[in-house]
């Protein structure tokens, strides 16, 4: 069965530090990846996805995620982090199953110290 | 302009009762999506529709009626709320290839 693993419940780091979400997935064949964030309270934004091409993918708010296939892993970076990236980071697949089903990670909660 | 809104914001009921989650999107999407948060974090899909007619439903079970009125719209009626269902319930939209959705704000249920 398709699955999505976020290792950490939750991380903290420091103002300006370097950040790394991990996930991994479990699925045949390349699926499509999503990272996407929450805000406390607040729904959830797209931050980058990957379908095919280039490993290396950037998004919104200075964010990028690497495809390894090899290690079924799509983690997530951002070279420096601000007060504002403290929230909850989901990593999710998406299958084509009739319709598009996203399957989702339990999520990493982010927490930045000033 | 919200792009995906829902209402309402808060629900707070009792036991037993019937209640509606109502969705609306603006962004011209076919597809819609309704997503259950518990209340540690994990999200997951329950029903989907496209073009009003349903193409997922996740072992839901079936106190939960998805309707869809229009490709704009598409409400949660839950009938006799049990304790269980309380948790965060998340409306989406994309285009019908699916894969960028657009999602709500959330709608936080409490059954008490």
């Amino acid at each position: 069965a398709q699955s999505v693993t976020q290792p950490d419940i939750h991380i903290t780091v420091s103002e300006g530090a370097s950040l790394e979400l991990r996930c991994n997935y479990s699925y045949g064949a390349t699926p499509y990846l999503f990272w996407y964030v929450q805000s406390p309270g607040q729904g959830l934004q797209l931050l980058l996805k990957y379908f095919s091409g280039d490993t290396l993918v950037q998004g919104i708010k200075g964010f990028e995620a690497e495809f390894k296939r090899s290690q079924s892993s799509f983690n997530l970076r951002k070279p420096s982090v601000h007060w504002s990236d403290a929230a909850e980071y989901f990593c999710a697949v998406g299958l084509r199953t009739g319709g598009f089903k996203t399957i989702f990670g339990a999520g990493t909660r982010l927490f930045v110290k000033a | 302009d919200t792009a995906v809104s829902q209402t309402p914001k808060y629900l707070v009921t009792q036991m037993g009762n019937d209640k509606s989650i109502k969705c609306e999107q603006n962004l011209g999407h076919d597809t819609m999506y309704w997503y259950k948060q518990d209340s540690k974090k994990f999200l997951k899909i329950m029903f989907s529709y496209n073009n009003k007619e349903l193409i997922i439903n996740e072992t839901v079970p079936n106190r939960f009626s998805p309707k869809s009125p229009d490709k704009a719209h598409l409400n949660l009626h839950i009938n006799s709320l049990e304790l269980g269902d309380s948790a965060v319930y998340f409306c989406a939209s994309s285009q019908m290839t699916g894969e960028t959705q657009y999602f709500g704000p959330g709608t936080r249920l409490l059954v008490l």
